[in-house]
């Protein structure tokens, strides 16, 4: 079946400007997650969703990111007012119903450069 | 806190000879441990999953790893390395919340002909 899909693969945009960033989880797969790869932090946890509530939001590195899900499925990732140091690559992954452990299925992400 | 340390940042390794890629873990409970590999550009993929069902897992590709508690080590290891086996390899352990990943910083795997 199909994987877990991310838009745009590619984003470049100025300084100041606000992003939206796409994710398609895996169908059926009720948990969902998000991480920022960059050169600098390496892989890290953004937030995660249990259908379309996010119990936990610890990763979000300020206030001008904010994600939400509609319908337990798409989920957009929105980063206001961007910064240089926001410049990364974007991971969205899904899971089936969260167990502890549960393998996380991750997407091609997006790969997002703020001039 | 859980982490991960991935004892080297490169690796390299001519192509038909073993690898071994070194991870040890930090963790206050029994974790999940996973590998992932991700190939330039391509998203990341599971190579192999440890929930304490065996302390030998096999993965995809040839490869597996082996959970040692007592060294609270995970090394991945694969007999013989082949050309598409060049890329990053990320060790990862859950967090205590269950659902949160933690990364190692990643080997980068090369294989010379």
């Amino acid at each position: 079946g199909a994987g877990v899909s991310q838009s745009p693969s590619n984003k470049v945009t100025e300084k100041g400007k606000d992003v939206e960033l796409r994710c398609d989880p895996i169908s059926g797969h009720t948990a969902l997650y998000w991480y920022r790869q960059s050169l600098g932090q390496g892989l890290e946890f953004l937030i995660y969703f249990q259908g379309n509530s996010a119990p936990d939001k610890s990763g979000l590195p300020s206030d001008r990111f904010s994600a939400e899900r509609t319908g337990g499925s798409v989920s957009t990732l929105t980063i206001q007012r961007t910064q240089q140091e926001d410049s990364a690559v974007y991971l969205c992954a899904s899971s089936r119903p969260r167990d502890y452990g549960e393998t996380q299925y991750f997407g091609p992400g997006t790969r997002l450069l703020v001039l | 806190a859980q982490s991960v340390t991935q004892l080297d940042s490169h690796v390299s390794v001519s192509e038909g000879t073993p690898v071994l890629l070194r991870c040890n873990y930090s963790s206050s409970y029994s974790p999940s441990l996973f590998w992932y590999v991700q190939h330039p550009n391509k998203g990341l993929q599971l190579l192999l999953k440890y929930t304490s069902a065996a302390t030998l897992v096999k993965g995809i590709n040839g490869f597996e790893a082996e959970f040692k508690k007592s060294e609270t080590s995970f090394h991945l290891t694969k007999p013989s390395a082949h050309m598409s086996d060049a890329a990053e390899y990320f060790c990862v352990v859950s967090s205590n919340s269950g659902y949160a990943l933690n990364f190692g910083k990643g080997t980068s795997l090369l294989v010379t002909p």
